[in-house]
């Protein structure tokens, strides 16, 4: 599959923003996307972005997508100890399906 | 309705075993994905179905068997399984088998091999 890179772990207190960072080799995709995993759940499609777009806000979430660096990032404002979970992001490389990369284990303390 | 059903939840059989997992959409979505996760990985694919025809094989063991009776149903059968198979099962659907589909995921099913 293609390399996607997360960084592994972030750790944030309650009320202050978290930003997930991605980077992707292939810019063939047509869609990035973000899911979110709680533990012991599924995926829960968070947020996606079409790959002519720059920025997609979606109430306390902002997906950024820098195409010349192949850099994604999520950013949730005023997080909350809900926003606890494994966050994945995924494109449709190849033309099928998804990819993804190894999550970031999203921690928020009170 | 965004909505991807799986059962069971949970599933613990014996190495002998056969057993079903099954995934339901009723969205009109085409194309139907079977997913492996193992514990703090990503989802890896196994299978996808367009048009209710095997398209991908992601070099699954013949233990594992997939089946689409229908658009609505996809099906993955377990034989003789090893305890290195148990993992969460995750089932998706998209509209068409192409990139730029948004991809359903169902919450999964939960097996244990003993």
């Amino acid at each position: 599959g293609e390399d996607v890179e997360q960084s592994l772990f972030l750790s944030v207190r309650e009320g202050d923003s978290s930003v997930i960072n991605c980077t992707y080799t292939d810019s063939s995709s047509t869609y990035l996307y973000w899911y979110k995993q709680e533990p012991g759940a599924g995926l829960q499609l968070l947020t996606y972005i079409f790959s002519n777009m720059d920025m997609k806000q979606d109430q306390r979430l902002t997906v950024l997508l820098n195409k010349k660096d192949k850099h994604l990032s999520l950013r949730i404002a005023d997080t909350q100890t809900g926003d606890s979970a494994i966050y994945f992001c995924g494109g449709g490389y190849s033309g099928y399906a998804l990819n993804f990369g190894k999550g970031t284990s999203l921690l928020v303390t009170p | 309705d965004t909505e991807v059903t799986q059962t069971p939840k949970h599933l613990v059989m014996g190495m002998t075993n056969k057993k079903s997992l099954k995934c339901e959409q009723h969205m009109g979505h085409r194309a139907m994905y079977w997913y492996k996760q193992k514990a703090k990985k990503p989802p890896e694919l196994m299978f996808v179905y367009s048009y209710e025809k095997l398209s991908i094989n992601e070099s699954v063991p013949s233990r594992f068997s997939p089946e689409c009776p229908n658009s609505s149903l996809l099906n993955l059968h377990l034989h003789a399984l090893q305890p290195e198979d148990s993992a969460l099962y995750l089932c998706a659907s998209s509209r068409r088998r192409v990139s730029g589909n948004t991809i359903y995921f169902g919450e999964g099913s939960w097996l244990t091999v003993v």
